[in-house]
């Protein structure tokens, strides 16, 4: 079946360490999205690409960091810079940058210890 | 700057009930309206609306857009437990060759027996 698969699905962080969580789609979409939802927030726009080899900053993209260096997959290191990085993340595709409609994974929920 | 506010932010009910959820959005170059449902992990797509007064519906589930007042509802008839979820709505909009969705805070409702 064609989806999104992130992991972990729970992810513990260590005060000053780095944690890259993984995003990978064979849907044969374009772009690919991260968003971090916060109890009681909306979704909010982490980082973004709508092509290989490029990305764009969204509106909270200080103390993260993307790549995307095939089609398939966006993985989202959260870096020691982030200071509460705990929260619930997902990510997302669609099938080209004009699309509409997003595709959202399972999500990965990460915790500081 | 853009902004989708969703009201009420938290709905209890009996089953059998129907309920209205709000969507108001101040959007620039708007030219969508999306719903999704979150009911554990990822949200899944319920509704786009592109066009004013013309009402989209899935089984018990129904929803319209207002563009010259600026909201969207979503309406739930004959509510059942499984309806329990926390229902998202996003302002699309379109700019720099692609299109992004602003996303509201989302309504968790709660149906219970």
């Amino acid at each position: 079946d064609g989806g999104i698969t992130q992991s972990p699905k729970y992810l513990f962080r260590k005060e000053g360490q780095n944690v890259t969580l993984s995003c990978e789609q064979n849907l044969n979409h374009d772009a690919m999205y991260w968003y971090r939802q916060d109890p009681g927030q909306g979704l909010r726009l982490i980082y973004y690409s709508q092509i290989v080899n490029d990305f764009q900053k969204g509106d909270i993209a200080e103390g993260y960091s993307v790549s995307r260096e095939k089609k398939e997959s966006f993985p989202l290191t959260v870096t020691s810079a982030q200071k509460n990085p705990t929260a619930f993340y997902l990510c997302a595709s669609k099938r080209f940058r004009t699309a509409e409609k997003l595709f959202f994974g399972s999500g990965t929920q990460l915790s500081v210890l | 700057e853009d902004k989708v506010v969703q009201s009420p932010l938290s709905l209890v009910v009996h089953e059998g009930d129907t309920v209205t959820l709000n969507c108001s959005y101040e959007v620039t170059n708007f030219r969508s309206l999306l719903w999704y449902k979150q009911e554990k992990k990822a949200p899944t797509f319920l509704f786009m609306l592109t066009s004013s007064g013309i009402e989209k519906k899935s089984g018990r589930l129904s929803s319209i857009l207002d563009k010259k007042e600026l909201f969207s509802i979503l309406n739930i008839t004959a509510t059942q437990t499984g309806d329990s979820a926390v229902y998202l709505c996003a302002g699309g909009y379109s700019g720099a060759g692609s299109y992004q969705l602003t996303f509201g805070k989302g309504t968790k409702l709660s149906v219970i027996p």
